[in-house]
């Protein structure tokens, strides 16, 4: 257990619908991210946090996607209009001084499945 | 899009012997970093090493950097079946600073008991 919480870890929905995904990182971390992993393939960076501040996001992040991190604790995930091409493991990680310097932490993932 | 691409995309090995698994980046960094992914689960860290270091130790594990060949490269030696997993290298600090990590592709390692 790193200390990174997600929630749930795993979801099925229909195609068309929303789902919202919830990460608890070290408390102590000010540093969030989220990536997306598809099988068979590496984490892909999605977007990172500094505090409440949404500091970079990638190109994969498309109008679909939004991610916030109210008050510089929890942070959420949330997906609308879910296409089966969303299907993936959604991680979360957390560090105090980013990746440039140190390690990230990263809890165990959300499974999405869109059917 | 994806940094670093390890080599292997897979190796199979006995229990015991030693598994080598090799990262090529494109871009300059801070450091690089691997992690170990059970199947299905989170990633975990295994060891950092940083731009101006050439090689380091964590117990079974010895990492290389090169940064004139942008390569790296992870040792586990006296493998053991419990190290079964995909390992992934991963940049930091590359692309002006950025504070992502930026992963490969992994290696799948299978260590037959």
């Amino acid at each position: 257990d790193t200390g990174v919480s997600q929630d749930p870890r795993h979801k099925i929905t229909k195609r068309g619908q929303n789902v919202t995904f919830r990460c608890d990182p070290i408390s102590e971390h000010n540093r969030l991210y989220w990536y997306r992993q598809t099988l068979g393939q590496g984490p892909e960076f999605l977007t990172y946090f500094q505090n409440e501040a949404q500091l970079e996001k990638s190109r994969l992040l498309s109008d679909r996607f939004s991610a916030e991190r109210p008050k510089g604790s929890f942070s959420t995930l949330e997906i609308q209009r879910t296409e089966q091409g969303d299907s993936a493991m959604y991680l979360c990680a957390s560090s105090s001084q980013g990746a440039g310097n140190e390690k990230l932490f990263f809890g165990s993932g959300t499974q999405l499945s869109v059917l | 899009s994806q940094q670093g691409e390890e080599d292997p995309q897979a190796l199979s090995i006995q229990e015991g012997e030693n598994a080598t698994m090799n990262c090529s980046y494109k871009t300059s960094i801070n450091n690089l970093q691997w992690y170990r992914q059970n199947s299905g689960r989170g990633l975990v860290h295994l060891i950092l090493i940083r731009s101006n270091e050439r090689e380091k130790h964590s117990g079974r594990l010895r990492v290389t950097l090169d940064t004139s060949k942008k390569s790296s490269s992870l040792l586990i030696t006296a493998s053991r079946a419990a190290d079964t997993a995909s390992y992934f290298c991963a940049t930091g600090g590359g692309q002006g600073g950025s504070e992502k990590l930026v992963f490969g592709k992994g290696t799948k390692l299978t260590v037959n008991p």
